[in-house]
């Protein structure tokens, strides 16, 4: 049972355009979301994360949304550049279990 | 120099061997875990220590076992290896446990485990 899904496996923009990728949960009890990107033969890296008492976190090109009542977050990336092409993984965690629960990433191409 | 580092960063073996993969951060953070990424890419945790200290425990095979000789380094035993442990096992920290709104894990590069 998947708590995290991210249900698009790959997205491809153009350079300069919006990339807005997605993520949905079912555990009502997640109080703290994260996106973290992951280039290939490298750890996932961290992001940008948001506080279940927001609804959007903004940190230069990188903005999430959080809409809790339909369990669902995005992350927008604008403008797109060549080097955000990279797997973006959502995960949330509940209270202080010290836990992230990931969904299965996204693949995203940003074309030139 | 590498945060979270992980040895080795790619494994072959036979069904049935013991094989360890090692991980050590220079972070000073007080939590250490294993994620394991299946196939079908999911990042799944299997363990958190902190300070030395199991904390998290996700139902894995007890033929898994980790050992944190100090808060520094963790390191995942696996016994008699099966096809499905093939994976990629990703080693990360961070500063304290529980207090994810504070940060975030930062990751190794992960140890690609294949069985034959």
């Amino acid at each position: 049972d998947q708590q995290v899904k991210q249900n698009s496996p790959s997205l491809s923009v153009q350079e300069g355009r919006i990339s807005i990728l997605n993520c949905d949960y079912t555990n009502s009890m997640f109080d703290y979301f994260l996106w973290y990107k992951k280039y290939p033969a490298e750890g996932p890296t961290f992001l940008i994360s948001i506080s279940s008492i927001k609804d959007k976190n903004e940190d230069g090109r990188f903005t999430v949304f959080l809409n809790k009542s339909a369990k669902h977050l995005s992350l927008h990336i604008v403008p797109s550049q060549p080097g955000d092409s990279a797997v973006y993984f959502c995960a949330a965690s509940a209270g202080n279990t010290g836990k992230l629960i990931f969904g299965q990433g996204t693949t995203l191409q940003v074309k030139p | 120099d590498t945060a979270v580092s992980q040895t080795p960063k790619y494994l072959v073996t036979q069904m049935g061997n013991d094989k360890s993969i090692k991980c050590e951060q220079n972070l000073g953070h007080d939590t250490m875990y294993w994620y394991k990424q299946d196939s079908k890419k999911f990042l799944k945790i299997m363990f958190s220590y902190n300070n030395k200290e199991l904390i998290i425990n996700e139902t894995v095979p007890n033929r898994f076992s980790p050992k944190s000789p100090d808060k520094a380094h963790l390191n995942l035993h696996i016994n008699s290896l099966e096809l499905g442990d093939s994976a990629v096992y990703f080693c990360a920290s961070s500063q304290n446990h529980g207090t994810l709104d504070t940060g975030e894990l930062f990751f190794g590069e992960g140890s690609r485990l294949t069985v034959l």
